[in-house]
């Protein structure tokens, strides 16, 4: 069956910008979360939701960071204002509940210039 | 405050030999674990996991190991292959808490030499 995948693979913004990433879960898996990675490091989460509400945010760095799950399937992560130190790896992943096994996708490489 | 630690940035193990890959966790709410592996340019793949009321958990070549009591965990690999070279990375959950976002290790470079 199809996995998690995300959208762009790539993305390259000049600072300052607005940038949406996309994510599409596993179909039928009810949790969703955001991660990020930066070189040398794990994963580290910014936000989770289970269907369309976002249960905790806890992760997000800051108010310029936003993700959105209107229909409790796919979501968007969103980020204002770009700066250099948002350049990443966003990964996403899903779960069929909201606890155990999380399946990831390919990631989304944010490059901010 | 690394909650995940894998002190291991990388490891080389001949063929057809055990890979042992190790991580400690230091917050005693964690009673969920989970080992991934991770390609370049992919995202990580879900190999193992083992909740805390158990100390091993077996699925072919893989094995993990936990010890509560000394916050360890390992995953052993026999026999290695090739094919496993990739960074592994350890994860926790402290799921009876009712928290379900993973805590990761910075990962550990598995490389399998033929």
């Amino acid at each position: 069956g199809a996995g998690v995948s995300q959208t762009p693979s790539n993305k390259v913004t000049e600072k300052g910008k607005y940038v949406e990433l996309r994510c599409d879960p596993i179909s039928g898996h009810t949790a969703l979360y955001w991660y990020r990675q930066s070189l040398g490091q794990g994963p580290e989460f910014l936000i989770y939701f289970q269907g369309t509400g976002a249960a905790d945010d806890s992760g997000l760095p800051n108010d310029r960071f936003f993700a959105v799950r209107p229909e409790g399937s796919v979501s968007t992560l969103k980020i204002q204002r770009t700066e250099r130190g948002d350049s990443a790896v966003y990964l996403c992943a899903s779960s069929p509940r909201g606890w155990g096994t999380q399946y990831f996708g390919p990631g989304t490489r944010l490059t901010v210039l | 405050d690394q909650q995940v630690k894998q002190n291991s940035p990388s490891l080389s193990v001949q063929e057809g030999r055990i890979s042992i890959l190790n991580c400690d966790y230091t917050n005693s709410m964690f009673d969920y674990f989970l080992w991934y592996k991770k390609y370049p340019a992919e995202g990580p793949t879900f190999l193992i996991s083992i909740s805390s009321i158990k100390d091993k958990n077996e699925d072919g070549r893989f094995t993990v190991f936990l010890n509560k009591s000394a916050k360890h965990l390992s995953l052993h690999i026999v026999p290695s292959q090739p094919g496993d070279s990739a960074v592994y990375f350890c994860a926790a959950s402290p799921l009876n808490s009712g928290n379900t976002p993973l805590v990761f290790g910075k990962g550990t470079r598995l490389s399998v030499i033929a």
